[in-house]
């Protein structure tokens, strides 16, 4: 099984900063990496696939990059509503497909 | 645009059999990867499995052993089984589908249900 390891545990910045979220996996999953958001009572809502692909209606403040083992989503000048759980899933071909443990972006 | 709502009940007892269904509206069941994913109270996303629109399925090899996922295309639906269920599998219970794209993502989840394992 690929772990998926996410850093920092928590995060907290103030509004209009920026966000730099790590993921990194237990082995090569190529560019099959995802991002999500997910608040309280809410299903997850996918922001970035294929590592750089935003999803749609996803505003452009996210963006994610890396490949292999390496990936960041970044969250550019930071909002009230962006606080939330983002979690990071590869889907490369070796099963299961698997998600980080999370990281909490708190808005000061 | 694709909508998921699912069914079932919320409290299974021990040694018995999870049982929940995700209705498809507004899209097609004949394309994509349907997917199963659960949460455990306060934690982390666990991928369960998917049925694919030709009928093939893949699952979890943690969950294998105990894990059946069907579709009926004439009701537009998909439904998830776990067999033997314990306390470890109480936890939020998610439907999921890419729509447009024939990858393992997600962008359209059904509402969740909270399935407690009690007796």
């Amino acid at each position: 099984e690929i772990v998926m390891t996410q850093s920092p545990a928590t995060l907290s910045v103030f509004p209009g900063e920026r966000a730099t979220l790590s993921c990194r996996a237990s082995q090569y999953v190529s560019s099959n990496l995802a991002w999500y958001q997910q608040k309280p009572g809410q299903a997850p809502r996918l922001l970035i696939y294929y590592a750089s692909t935003r999803a749609t209606g996803i505003p452009a403040r996210f963006s994610g990059s890396g490949s292999g083992t390496e990936f960041t989503l970044t969250i550019s000048s930071l909002q009230s509503e962006d606080s939330a759980i983002y979690y990071c899933q590869q889907y490369n071909d070796w099963l299961p497909y698997t998600f980080g443990q999370g990281t909490k972006l708190e808005i000061k | 645009q694709v909508q998921l709502q699912q069914s079932g009940p919320g409290l299974v007892k021990p040694s018995e059999t999870l049982s929940l269904t995700c209705s498809v509206s507004g899209g097609s069941i004949s394309h994509y990867y349907w997917s199963w994913i659960r949460q455990p109270p306060g934690k982390g996303l666990e991928w369960i499995g998917y049925i694919y629109y030709t009928g093939s399925t893949t699952y979890n090899p943690s969950l294998k052993s105990r894990v059946t996922i069907s579709a009926d295309t004439s009701k537009k639906q998909f439904s998830l089984k776990l067999t033997s269920v314990t306390a470890t599998d109480t936890a939020v219970y998610y439907c999921a589908v890419k729509d447009g794209g024939n990858d393992l993502t997600f962008d359209h989840w059904g509402q969740g249900i909270l399935v407690t394992v009690s007796s």
